[in-house]
C-alpha cells in the first residue's frame, strides 16, 4: 500500500457527462501528480500541484481541470467525456514539488465512457 | 521534447535467470533523473529504481541494477535470479532537473516481462 488513497476505483459514465476523481496524498506529502494510461497514448502527465498551486501542466485537455485543496487532496474534474477519454487515470504524491524525493502512486481510477 | 523509447514489448525469461530490459531516451538536457517503474496485474506502479544522471556509478537495489550509459542516453534495467514476483509492465521513465521548478514524468511504451517457471 503506497498511502496515496484514490476514489473512486472504477467508474462508467456516459458520453458528454462529467465526473471527478479524487485523490489523497501520503500523509505529509504536499505534491500531487496526475496521469492517464490508456492504450493508444500509453502514460502521460497531465498536471502538478503543491501546497495548493499549479506548478507544472502536461498533456491536459481543456476539458480537464484539476484542484488541490487546503487539506491537500486533489480532484481531477474531467468534462464532456468523450469514448477516448476511457483510461486509468492515477494520482502520485511526494513530498517535495520537485520530486527529489520518489513518487508515490495510487491505484487509480478506472474511467471507461459509453 | 524528450522522448523515451523501449524497443521490446515484451520479453520472457525463465525463473532464477537474469533478464535485460532495454531504454533509451532523447533528451537535450544534462541534468535529469531515470527511472523503472514496475505496473503488475493490480494496476499499482511501484518504483524499482532510480538513477541521478550526475552520477557515473549505477544503481543497484537487491536483484535490480540499471546499465547507464549517458553518451548513449542508454538506461536498462537487469533482473538477476528472477522471481515469479516479477511479472509485471516494466516502464522506463524520464524527469529533467527542475532546480526548484516542477515537472512531470515522461513514460515509455513499457516492456511486458513474463517469467516462465
Amino acid at each position: 500500500d503506497s498511502g496515496v488513497t484514490q476514489t473512486p476505483k472504477h467508474l462508467i459514465t456516459a458520453t458528454g457527462q462529467r465526473v471527478t476523481l479524487r485523490c489523497s496524498p501520503r500523509s505529509g506529502d504536499l505534491s500531487v501528480y496526475w496521469y492517464q494510461q490508456s492504450l493508444d497514448q500509453g502514460l502521460q502527465f497531465l498536471i502538478q500541484y503543491y501546497n495548493g498551486e499549479e506548478r507544472a501542466k502536461g498533456n491536459i485537455l481543456e476539458r480537464f481541470s484539476a484542484q488541490q485543496f487546503p487539506d491537500l487532496h486533489s480532484e481531477l474534474n474531467l468534462s464532456s467525456l468523450e469514448l477516448g477519454d476511457s483510461a486509468l487515470y492515477f494520482c502520485a504524491s511526494s513530498y517535495s514539488a520537485i520530486l527529489d524525493t520518489e513518487a508515490f502512486f495510487g491505484q487509480g481510477t478506472r474511467l471507461t465512457v459509453v | 521534447a524528450q522522448t523515451v523509447t523501449q524497443s521490446q514489448p515484451e520479453m520472457s525469461v525463465q525463473e532464477a535467470e537474469t533478464v535485460t530490459l532495454s531504454c533509451t531516451y532523447d533528451t537535450s538536457e544534462s541534468d535529469y533523473y531515470l527511472f523503472w517503474y514496475k505496473q503488475p496485474p493490480s494496476r499499482q506502479m511501484i518504483l524499482v529504481i532510480r538513477q541521478e544522471a550526475y552520477k557515473q556509478q549505477n544503481a543497484t537495489e537487491n536483484r535490480f541494477s540499471v546499465n547507464f550509459q549517458k553518451a548513449a542516453k542508454s538506461f536498462s534495467l537487469k533482473i538477476s535470479d528472477s522471481q515469479l514476483g516479477d511479472a509485471a509492465m516494466y516502464f522506463c521513465a524520464y524527469r529533467k532537473y527542475s532546480g526548484g521548478g516542477a515537472d512531470g514524468l515522461t513514460f515509455g511504451k513499457g516492456t511486458h516481462l513474463i517469467i516462465q517457471p
